[in-house]
């Protein structure tokens, strides 16, 4: 029973080509939030949706953008990507965001930048 | 300083081992802590949270020193089906109720 899905699991985009990356999730969690890793990395959060309210961390860069169209989807959006861009994109959800609230991660999106 | 600092290593153990891990983080207001598990291009996986009185879950034991601001976990009788990424993770302090990771210590078990 799939919980948080991620499409497509392999995406491949050209230097510059906009793209985007889909989560769905099947739990109606009000939290959802997507991280950056890169390879021997520790993820990086980019952001989260709490309900529709849009929290973006200090340091992600303008080229990420998100959208929420309803609890069970969120999308990310790579308006740019370049060469740096190339990493595993994981979507997570929790059902709050207090401190004991458990998030569970889709499988991710590994995006190639050519 | 990272937050949430962990050796890489990798750690090379042969099966039936007993292997720990360490992790220190650099908040003392954090709250809340974890060891996830990662299998190579797979997604983090929650495999314990981490209770301030030492929690034991089958094989795993993990323990918190609040004091020492470190958290460790302990295998014992190691599997093949061990060998992964474990990250220590912290929730709380500056990130706020976002969680924290560490750089991951990779674990692998030989026959």
């Amino acid at each position: 029973d799939a919980m948080v899905i991620q499409n497509p699991r392999y995406q491949v985009t050209q230097f510059g080509k906009p793209v985007t990356l889909s989560c769905s999730q099947t739990l109606n969690h009000n939290v959802m939030y997507w991280y950056q890793q890169k390879s021997s990395q520790a993820p990086k959060l980019l952001f989260h949706y709490y309900d529709k309210d849009f929290n973006n961390e200090a340091d992600t860069p303008d080229n990420f953008q998100s959208r929420r169209p309803n609890t069970s989807f969120c999308f990310l959006d790579i308006r740019s990507p370049g060469l740096g861009d190339a990493a595993m994109y994981l979507c997570a959800t929790s059902r709050d965001r207090g401190t004991i609230n458990e998030q569970y991660f889709g499988p991710g999106t590994r995006l190639t930048v050519t | 300083r990272k937050e949430v600092e962990q050796d890489p290593g990798p750690f090379n153990v042969p099966e039936g081992a007993t292997v720990a891990f360490n992790c220190t983080y650099s908040n003392s207001a954090s709250q809340s802590f974890f060891w996830y598990r990662q299998d190579c291009r797979k997604e983090p996986k929650l495999l314990m949270s981490v209770y301030s009185s030492g929690n034991e879950d089958g094989r795993f034991t993990a323990q918190l020193n609040r004091a020492s601001q470190y958290i460790s976990l302990l295998i014992r009788d190691s599997k093949l089906s061990d060998s992964a990424t474990y990250l220590c993770v912290v929730k709380g302090g500056n990130a706020g109720n976002m969680l924290t990771f560490g750089g991951g210590t990779r674990l692998m078990v030989k026959p």
